[in-house]
């Protein structure tokens, strides 16, 4: 079974529709991120989570939130969808000792009509 | 943050060699060298990351310059299944394991 699963993999929503991406990790890693991908633009860090009380905005957070819901568990909500956010969206877990070496989920491809 | 510079693209023959360059004029001293690579329709994987000595794992080799400008991203023999986008970053000591991805180097392996 995979370490980091992410639900759903695939979704297609319309513009001003509330939408929870999730994430789970088997590792028992207490880091946890959210990472967005777009075409010719690398990934870029959306938020991050050091431990279920501790959640930190990323690069690019506006338009999003998160929420820890334990140490296992990670969601990243788009309150209201806009088409630009558009993207393929990957969660990750590090542990504190090596918080650079991340464990990345498969993705979930998102679409906003 | 300091920034990497890397190729946009390379290819190589299949049990070939590859060597993959990353340039980083600006590296600090406390920067560590992480290489990550994502497979086509994956999540992005850790492939190695050293600090000033060269270093090896299962996956690949890892060779830092010694003024740590450069650094280069061994794969002794290509396969088929090492495609991908290979990411050079740096990884600073205030960084609490926010990773920066750039563009990345496209490497094609030819059978």
């Amino acid at each position: 079974d995979a370490d980091v699963t992410q639900t759903p993999r695939n979704r297609i929503t319309k513009t001003g529709k509330r939408i929870m991406l999730e994430c789970s990790q088997t590792k028992g890693h207490d880091r946890m991120y959210w990472y967005r991908q777009d075409p010719g633009l690398g990934l870029r860090l959306i938020y991050y989570s050091f431990d279920v009380k501790d959640i930190n905005k990323g690069e690019i957070s506006d338009g999003y939130s998160v929420s820890r819901q334990a140490q296992a568990k990670f969601s990243l909500s788009l309150e209201s969808a806009i088409p630009n956010q558009t993207a393929l969206y990957f969660c990750a877990t590090s542990d504190s000792l090596l918080p650079e070496t991340q464990y990345f989920g498969p993705g979930t491809r998102l679409l906003v009509l | 943050d300091a920034k990497t510079t890397q190729p946009n693209s390379m290819e190589s023959n299949e049990e070939e060699p590859v060597h993959l360059p990353c340039n980083h004029s600006t590296i600090s001293g406390t920067d560590y060298i992480h290489w990550y690579r994502q497979l086509p329709s994956q999540g992005p994987e850790y492939v190695i990351h050293g600090l000033t000595s060269n270093v090896n794992n299962r996956m690949a080799s890892l060779a830092i310059a010694e003024d740590r400008k450069s650094s280069t991203l061994i794969l002794h023999r290509a396969t088929l299944r090492d495609a991908a986008v290979y990411y050079c970053i740096l990884v600073g000591g205030t960084s609490y394991g926010k990773l920066t991805f750039g563009q990345g180097t496209i490497l094609t392996v030819h059978p």
